[in-house]
Parts: C-alpha cells; sequence; structure tokens
C-alpha cells in the first residue's frame, strides 16, 4: 500500500505569491490534516477534512486555506506569502479503524 | 484543552545508554497518545501508541513507552541507545478514535554520542 504522497517536495516562491500544495492520502484513508512544522513553533494543526468538509481547523489567518476531493486527494493554498511562512507542511492521512495519522514527507516551502 | 509538554528540548545519550524521553500531557478525557520520529527533512514516522490496551506499550526499533495515568505520563524508552537512534522525537495526544486534530509537544532532539 502506497504511503501519503506530498507533492512538491521543495517549493521556492517570493513574497506576496501564492503557493498551492497536494497531498493524496493512503488509499481508502478519508480523513486528511495539515501541519505546519517551523523552528519557533513546532508542529501546528492548520486544518483536517473528511469526505470534503473542513472538520477542525487551527489558528491560522485565512490566508490559509485546503480542500478535499471527491477521491479524498486534498490540497492547500497559501495566499499573498510572508517569510514567515517558511516551513515544513505535513500532511496526514488518518483511516476508519485506525487511531494513528500517517505522515507524509512534507513539502519544504521557502518564501524569500 | 489539550496540550503536551516534553521535558528536555535536547538529550545526550551514550551509545548503549539508556534512553528516556519524557512526556506529560493533559486532557479531560482519556486520549489515545503517539509518540513519533522524525529524521531530517522527513515526515513523522509513528514509533508506537497508546490505545487502553495496554500500559505498557512495545513499538519498533525497540522503542516501549508506558501509560501512568495518575502521573499523566507517557515517558519513551530503549534500553540501548544506537548511532541510529538520532533524531527529533515527538509526543502527541488525540482526543478521539480517528477523526480530531493531534495535538504535538515540542520535541525532543535526541543525540547519541560513539
Amino acid at each position: 500500500k502506497a504511503g501519503v504522497t506530498q507533492t512538491p517536495r521543495y517549493l521556492i516562491k517570493t513574497r506576496g505569491q501564492q503557493v498551492t500544495l497536494s497531498c493524496s492520502p493512503i488509499s481508502g484513508h478519508r480523513s486528511v490534516s495539515w501541519y505546519q512544522q517551523t523552528p519557533g513553533q513546532g508542529l501546528q494543526f492548520l486544518f483536517e477534512y473528511f469526505s470534503e468538509t473542513q472538520r477542525n481547523k487551527g489558528n491560522f489567518p485565512g490566508r490559509f486555506s485546503g480542500r478535499q476531493f471527491s477521491n479524498s486527494r486534498s490540497e492547500m493554498n497559501v495566499s499573498t506569502l510572508e517569510l514567515g511562512d517558511s516551513a515544513l507542511y505535513l500532511c496526514a492521512s488518518t483511516g476508519r479503524g485506525n487511531t494513528e495519522a500517517f505522515f507524509g514527507q512534507g513539502t519544504r516551502l521557502t518564501v524569500v | 484543552a489539550q496540550s503536551v509538554t516534553q521535558l528536555g528540548s535536547h538529550v545526550s545519550v551514550s551509545e548503549g545508554a539508556l534512553v528516556l524521553l519524557r512526556c506529560n500531557y493533559s486532557s479531560s478525557v482519556p486520549p489515545y497518545l503517539f509518540w513519533y520520529v522524525q529524521y531530517p527533512n522527513q515526515g513523522l514516522q509513528l514509533l508506537l501508541k497508546y490505545t487502553s490496551a495496554a500500559t505498557l506499550v512495545k513499538g519498533i526499533n525497540g522503542f516501549e513507552a508506558e501509560f501512568k495515568k495518575s502521573e499523566t505520563s507517557f515517558h519513551l524508552t530503549k534500553p540501548s541507545a544506537h548511532m541510529s537512534d538520532a533524531a527529533e522525537y515527538f509526543c502527541a495526544v488525540r482526543r478521539s478514535a480517528s477523526y480530531d486534530k493531534v495535538i504535538f509537544g515540542p520535541g525532543t532532539s535526541l543525540s547519541v554520542i560513539p
């Protein structure tokens, strides 16, 4: 069974631009969560989707948004990028009957 | 509200020595608890999980953790450290079985000295 796949692995963007990150969950998993990891703030929860509906949202500004498609793949979008958005963005999926989240390799976003 | 604390942002041990990484949680309901490991530029890999079946949980790579409700702790141990254990370790808590956010501790960086 393939794991959680995140694309791209690395991304460099300019301040003010927008970016879209993609996540393909483990086959059969319907819950997808996104996390931001930075040296200063650690791992912070962004949002969680289940069956195309956002069920949980962390404390991030509206520039951060996401969506989930009918095949459970998810995207997150960050608009008007700021230098402080530079981080490792991790996606995780959870399946029915599981208690743990399975993580992808992450997308390293650098804003210059 | 749930929270997780990890005592010691950095721990150094000698190769072959005991590894002890501390984790304390606060939760209004009996939680699900996890330890994840992260190697540089990688995602998080599950080491072990507590789901109320047994208080002593064994995981991968020789790690184990003991759930102590009275102390609200879930410390991670390994009898003998190996060089390959050097990584970042995160304790995490989840309130419900599947569909709830995972709250992570700040992490502990483990160094293994040859």
